[in-house]
This record gives C-alpha cells, structure tokens and sequence, in this order.
C-alpha cells in the first residue's frame, strides 16, 4: 500500500528559529494535508493543498504542493513555544463520486522548542 | 461550541468484553470518521460515514462495527476485543472526504 516518509522524525530547535519538515510518498496524490497534535487531544487541521506546485499559508507556518505531486513541505517561521507537538502530514488521491479516497497520514515529525 | 466530542475518554477492558464509543459532533456535518492511532505509526482509517444512515469501511475495518442513525452521532462497536486493539481512537467530522475537525480521543487497553 501506500506509505508517507515524514522527515525528520524529530527535532529540537530554538525559539525565534525556523523549521522545515517534509513528507514523501511513492504514490501521486491530490491533495496533501498538514495536521498538528497536542498531547492528550486530536489532530487540528492546519493546511490543505489542492494543486501541484501550490504555496499556502496559514501565519507563520507556510506549506507546498510538490510539482511531482510526490511530496510536501512544512515550514514554520520564528517558532514559538506553542508551536510543539506533532505534526502529521496526509495525502489523498483521487475522489471518486460516492466514495472517500483513502487519507494515508505520515508517521509525524515531533518538534520540540526550547527557549 | 464543543465541536467533536467523544466517549469515554478512557476505558479498560477484558478481551471479549464489548463495548460502544460514541462521537457526536455539533457542527452538521455530513462526514463522519473513526480512526484508530498506534505508537509509530499515522492513523488509519477504521470506518466512514458520508451521511445519515449510510457507512462504508475504511482502512482497517476488521474486528469493528459502526452506525450512523442519526447526522450528528457516529458510533464504534466492538463485538469481542482483542489485545490488537488496543489503541487511541479518535472520530472526526467535515464537509467534505478531508476530516477537519478531531476529538481528542478515546483511549482503550485491552488486557
């Protein structure tokens, strides 16, 4: 089946500093979703991408559509302590009228921000 | 304004045993989702509802029932736990196949 490598698995960074995360698949998607979890709760969505080679914003956290349609980018600017947590990348393919597209979630890039 | 809610947030059981949760969302949403979240891994996709009344199966539907009798209730069954199913599950609701609004989760331990 299909599978989404997120990297880094993990990072610390400082406050104040910039951070970049990915995720890649061996499938085409259309669509890329950016989701972040808090400990002890769900997922919250963040942003969703519709088309390749699109770039959208959300604040300070800033996320691309892959022009090969394979992969997506995360980037978050000035981070602030709030900003830890998991964040989960998902791609979809095709909808089909009547039926939902399997959503394929990454395994998760847990950031850590120290002060 | 309590958007996706979930019961129980904890739950213990003995494998055999059965049990319901129950999600409820507020927002009239025709979409409704459970997904299951294992240690490593993303979450996967248990069952679906694209409207009242109707269901279909998901990634990993073996071992689990669902209902949608009424728009806003989504219901999780298990017939006869195992230890594999241990896990933190979470509903979730949309407008659309793209789930946008989560839970925060059920956490269940069968011993």
């Amino acid at each position: 089946g299909q599978q989404l490598n997120q990297s880094p698995q993990s990072m610390f960074i400082q406050e104040g500093e910039d951070v970049s995360m990915n995720c890649t698949s061996s499938s085409i998607f259309n669509t890329w979703l950016w989701y972040k979890q808090d400990p002890g709760e769900g997922p919250v969505l963040l942003i969703a991408l519709y088309k390749a080679g699109e770039l959208t914003s959300n604040g300070r956290l800033t996320a691309q559509f892959g022009i090969t349609r394979k992969d997506s980018f995360l980037n978050i600017s000035a981070s602030i302590p709030s900003d830890v947590g998991i964040y989960f990348c998902a791609g979809q393919g095709r909808i089909n009228t009547g039926t939902a597209s399997k959503l394929t979630f990454g395994t998760g890039t847990r950031l850590q921000v120290t002060l | 304004n309590a958007g996706v809610t979930q019961t129980p947030k904890f739950r213990v059981l003995k494998t055999g045993q059965s049990m319901t949760l129950l999600c409820a969302q507020d927002m009239n949403h025709e979409y409704m989702y459970w997904y299951r979240q294992d240690p490593g891994m993303g979450l996967r996709l248990i069952h679906y509802s694209v409207g009242e009344g109707t269901t279909a199966k998901g990634e990993v539907p073996d071992g689990y029932n669902v209902s949608r009798l009424k728009k806003q209730n989504f219901l999780l069954g298990l017939e006869s736990a195992a230890p594999s199913q241990t896990s933190v599950y979470f509903c979730a609701s949309s407008y659309s196949y793209q789930p946008q609004h989560f839970g925060d989760g059920t956490r269940l331990s069968i011993l």
